[in-house]
């Protein structure tokens, strides 16, 4: 079953706005939790992480949301731009063991 | 520094045929992993290994499916016979274990295209 699920599937946002993607999980097993972007034609490359310590981190216009009690985490895309259209997955990694479940991914568009 | 290499970018064969696909981790890192990326199913865990020794391989799909890595600087994914089904995206993927200042962070390849006719 899907570990990570992910919503929602595609997303279009005018250029300036904010884009908002939300992820939930189950297993308490988890301890970090990154997401990641991908470009067509390109595999996916980490765009921010944050571990369940913290319930927010930023860099730049990128934010992880993160409630530990609800198992949810979500990325914030602030002041949205053309450049940031691709696919976005989260991920969950188990404490132990080294495996990433991902999220089947959000097709971003923002428009000009 | 190189990146995590993967052969080839694309690769279109008939059903029934062998289909083998090749990656390079980055030096260093002894972890490596195998995805397969759908429009339905997103990034899915094949394999992976640690050291070279496969750790946990319940996401190949089926017998038709195996993984090798006989040093750390090579893996294969060979699919035989091949089914139209099998038509994806397949991603290698490496990393350090996470502790000692490293956060375990993925690398992924380019990928490799498969298409099955």
């Amino acid at each position: 079953q899907q570990q990570v699920k992910q919503s929602p599937q595609s997303l279009i946002v005018q250029k300036g706005g904010i884009s908002i993607i939300n992820c939930a999980y189950e297993n308490t097993a988890f301890d970090y939790f990154p997401w990641y972007q991908q470009f067509p034609g390109k595999g996916p490359a980490l765009l921010i992480a944050i571990r369940p310590d913290v319930s927010e981190k930023k860099e730049g216009r990128f934010t992880i949301s993160f409630n530990k009690s609800a198992k949810q985490f979500s990325l914030h895309i602030m002041d949205s731009q053309p450049g940031d259209s691709a696919t976005y997955f989260c991920a969950a990694r188990r404490s132990t063991g080294n495996q990433f479940y991902f999220g089947t991914g959000t097709s971003l568009t923002v428009i000009p | 520094d190189a990146g995590v290499i993967q052969s080839p970018r694309h690769e279109v064969t008939e059903m029934g045929q062998e289909v083998t696909l090749r990656c390079k981790p980055i030096s260093g890192h002894n972890s490596l992993f195998w995805y397969r990326q759908t429009m339905m199913r997103g990034l899915e865990l094949l394999i992976y290994f640690n050291n070279n020794v496969p750790i946990d391989d319940s996401g190949m799909p089926e017998d038709r499916f195996s993984a090798k890595m006989p040093n750390a600087s090579f893996s294969t994914l060979k699919i035989q016979p091949s089914e139209p089904r099998d038509s994806a995206v397949y991603f290698c993927a490496s990393s350090t274990p996470a502790g000692g200042g490293f956060t375990g962070e993925l690398f992924f390849g380019e990928g490799s295209r498969l298409t099955v006719l």
